[in-house]
């Protein structure tokens, strides 16, 4: 099974500031890369998927990036709206696992 | 416009074995893959395994000796079942889609399902 590590826990930031989230495969997942956003009480969103295409209606200020094992969503101005958890998604030879979600707080 | 829909009891006993319904509006069900992820309390996500429209599976290996994934096409609904409960299965269970995305673009709103004598 492959494990996904996100970092930091938490991200306390402010509006307007740039957040960059990681993902760490503990083997290569091709670009099979998926972001979501989830706020309480909600299903998760997605933003991106294969590693850097943003889903249908995703502001142009998420952005993802990487290849490999290497994975980041950068949100390039947070707006207030952008509060959740963010998890990460790989799937490789159809199996699925999440990352355990980064979340972020504005100040 | 496809939307998802889950149903089922919100409470079932330990030992006992829950049954989900996802019932899809719109679109076809022969060109996707069909989701069930959980969520205990507070906690992440968990992919449970899924279906494509020809009834072909996969299974989180975790769950995989207790997780049966169905579909029927003429009812427009898939469905989960989940043996041998235990209170770790506590949980909301979110039927999705993976429209050849390697993603889930499209989630139902969730059913709260709690394991409890």
């Amino acid at each position: 099974e492959i494990v996904l590590t996100q970092s930091p826990a938490t991200l306390s930031l402010s509006p307007g500031e740039r957040a960059t989230l990681s993902c760490r495969a503990s083997q290569s997942v091709g670009t099979y890369l998926a972001w979501y956003q989830q706020k309480p009480g909600q299903a998760p969103r997605l933003l991106i998927y294969d590693t850097s295409i943003r889903a249908t209606g995703i502001p142009a200020r998420f952005s993802g990036s990487g290849s490999g094992t290497d994975f980041t969503l950068t949100i390039s101005s947070l707006e207030s709206e952008d509060f959740g958890i963010y998890y990460c998604q790989q799937r490789n030879t159809w199996l699925v696992t999440f990352g355990g979600g980064t979340k972020v707080e504005i100040k | 416009q496809v939307q998802l829909q889950e149903s089922g009891p919100g409470l079932v006993k330990p030992s006992e074995t829950l049954s989900l319904i996802c019932s899809v509006s719109g679109g076809s069900l022969s060109s996707s893959h069909w989701a069930w992820i959980r969520q205990p309390p507070g906690r992440g996500l968990e992919w449970i395994g899924y279906t494509d429209g020809s009834g072909n599976t996969k299974y989180s290996p975790p769950l995989e000796s207790r997780v049966t994934i169905s579909i029927d096409t003429t009812k427009r609904q898939f469905s989960l079942k989940l043996t041998s409960l235990t209170a770790a299965d506590t949980a909301v269970y979110y039927c999705a889609r993976d429209e050849a995305l390697g993603a889930f673009e499209l989630w139902g709103q969730g059913a709260r399902v709690t394991v409890s004598s």
